[in-house]
């Protein structure tokens, strides 16, 4: 199994409060990826890094940011969090990109509920 | 706008059935990939298909990339409990990150 911890694995909170949820890798990997899975809508993209301070946006970035400082850990960071924002989040790394894309390893998930 | 959906979104079968599980989308994409995800737990990926008409197979999964890397299938025989999960296809159009499909959640009963 790949190496990749995320924390806290489950997280309640209220409307408004800051929230981080941090995903730690011990393999290397240049790529690490934020996803939300809700019903219905599979996997969604939040925000990717390919690099250290590399990142960019996925497909619903809104209302959250990133950081990657060292190559092992990628943190997402919800302002304020809202009730749209309850999700299972999963941290996804990636030791290559390109065609075809790279293996995609998943962490175990941090299931956030904002209250 | 969901680029890939899935269908169907619920499959509910007895051991020993078949079944197919699509992937469209209006997008083409360079590579396709499966993955399948148990309660609890992240998605595993099960097979990456690249070219255009590509089939795979691993044990009892028959995977087939459409001839203008638009859709793709992934056909089970005799479905096994084991079999049970949340399938996912996941489609990559650039170099950077892979856009996932709906799911579809199949549960087999013994």
């Amino acid at each position: 199994d790949a190496g990749i911890t995320q924390s806290p694995r489950h997280k309640v909170t209220e409307t408004g409060t800051p929230v981080t949820l941090r995903c730690h890798q011990t393999e290397n990997h240049r790529y690490m990826y934020w996803y939300r899975q809700d019903p219905g809508h599979g996997l969604r993209l939040i925000h990717y890094s390919y690099g250290v301070k590399d990142t960019d946006k996925g497909e619903v970035s809104d209302g959250y940011s990133v950081s990657r400082s060292k190559t092992e850990d990628f943190l997402l960071t919800l302002e304020s969090a809202t009730s749209s924002q309850t999700s299972v989040y999963f941290c996804a790394i990636s030791e290559s990109s390109g065609t075809p894309a790279g293996k995609l390893f998943f962490g175990e998930g941090s299931r956030l509920t904002v209250l | 706008t969901q680029l890939l959906e899935q269908s169907p979104q619920f499959l509910s079968i007895q051991e020993g059935e078949n079944l197919t599980v699509y992937c469209n989308s209006s997008s083409v994409f360079s590579s396709l990939q499966w993955y399948r995800q148990e309660p609890g737990e992240g998605p595993v990926l099960l097979v990456t298909v690249v070219t255009g008409g590509e089939v795979k197979k691993l044990k009892r999964l028959t995977f087939q990339f459409g001839d203008a890397r638009k859709d793709s299938s992934l056909h089970i025989t005799a479905a096994q409990p084991g079999d049970t999960g949340l399938y996912l296809c996941a489609g990559a159009r650039n170099t950077d990150k892979l856009i996932f499909g709906t799911g579809t959640r199949l549960q087999v009963f013994p």
